[in-house]
């Protein structure tokens, strides 16, 4: 079965530190790749997305995730964090055949300090 | 464009009672996905319909739990005689296809239902 795993549960930065969220997943085949985030009493927000091509993923606010399929991950990165930053953050994967559903992991609560 | 739709914001409901959460897709989705967030636990897939099936309900408790996407109308989560370890968030996302094979099965989702049992 597919899985997802964000090994950093909770981060907490200072304003302009670089920020790296890991995401791994188990799947032999092909998948699509995603990140979402969650704002304070907001709802799930498209980040960004990996369907095929150039595996560097240039998302929203300035946020951007690499492939690497050899690694079976899909990382989030942002060189400056900022404080509105400040969220949950939930990488997914779903199959690119079948009937499909979205995998999600676990979630990153990232808070930045101004 | 009015995004997904969730009502109600907020539930309480006392042990044993029922529990009745709705979601209205985007206009022009016709597929629906059920998620429940637990503290600490993440998004959990519960149920994957279309409009008068269910495609997917591996997610979904054997018991007291059930979905539906009727034909008109919105989709709805019906959870009964809850107890307390049913007190979740529950999200609902649409797209508008369940093809993989291209951006267009992008999830959308709502505001989600927060679902509180004393």
């Amino acid at each position: 079965a597919q899985s997802v795993s964000q090994h950093n549960h909770h981060v907490i930065l200072s304003e302009a530190a670089s920020l790296e969220l890991g995401c791994n997943y188990s799947y032999g085949g092909t998948v699509n790749l995603f990140w979402y985030v969650q704002y304070p009493g907001q709802h799930l927000q498209l980040l960004l997305k990996y369907f095929s091509g150039d595996p560097l993923v240039k998302g929203i606010k300035g946020f951007e995730a690499e492939f690497i399929k050899s690694k079976f991950s899909f990382n989030l990165r942002k060189p400056s964090v900022q404080w509105s930053d400040t969220a949950e953050y939930f990488c997914a994967v779903t199959r690119t055949s079948g009937t499909y559903k979205y995998i999600f992991g676990t979630g990153t609560r990232l808070k930045v300090l101004a | 464009n009015a995004g997904v739709m969730q009502n109600p914001r907020h539930l309480v409901r006392r042990r044993g009672q029922e529990a009745r959460l709705r979601c209205s897709p985007m206009k022009g989705h016709s597929h629906v996905y059920w998620y429940r967030q637990l503290p600490e636990e993440g998004l959990k897939f519960m149920v994957y319909l279309q409009k008068e099936n269910i495609i997917d309900e591996s997610g979904m408790p054997k018991e007291r739990f059930s979905a539906e996407f009727p034909k008109e109308g919105p989709s709805i989560l019906r959870i009964q005689q809850v107890v307390r370890g049913d007190s979740a968030a529950y999200f609902c996302a649409s797209s508008p296809t369940g093809v993989s094979s291209s951006g267009a099965n992008v999830l959308t989702f709502g505001a989600g239902s927060r679902l509180t049992v004393l």
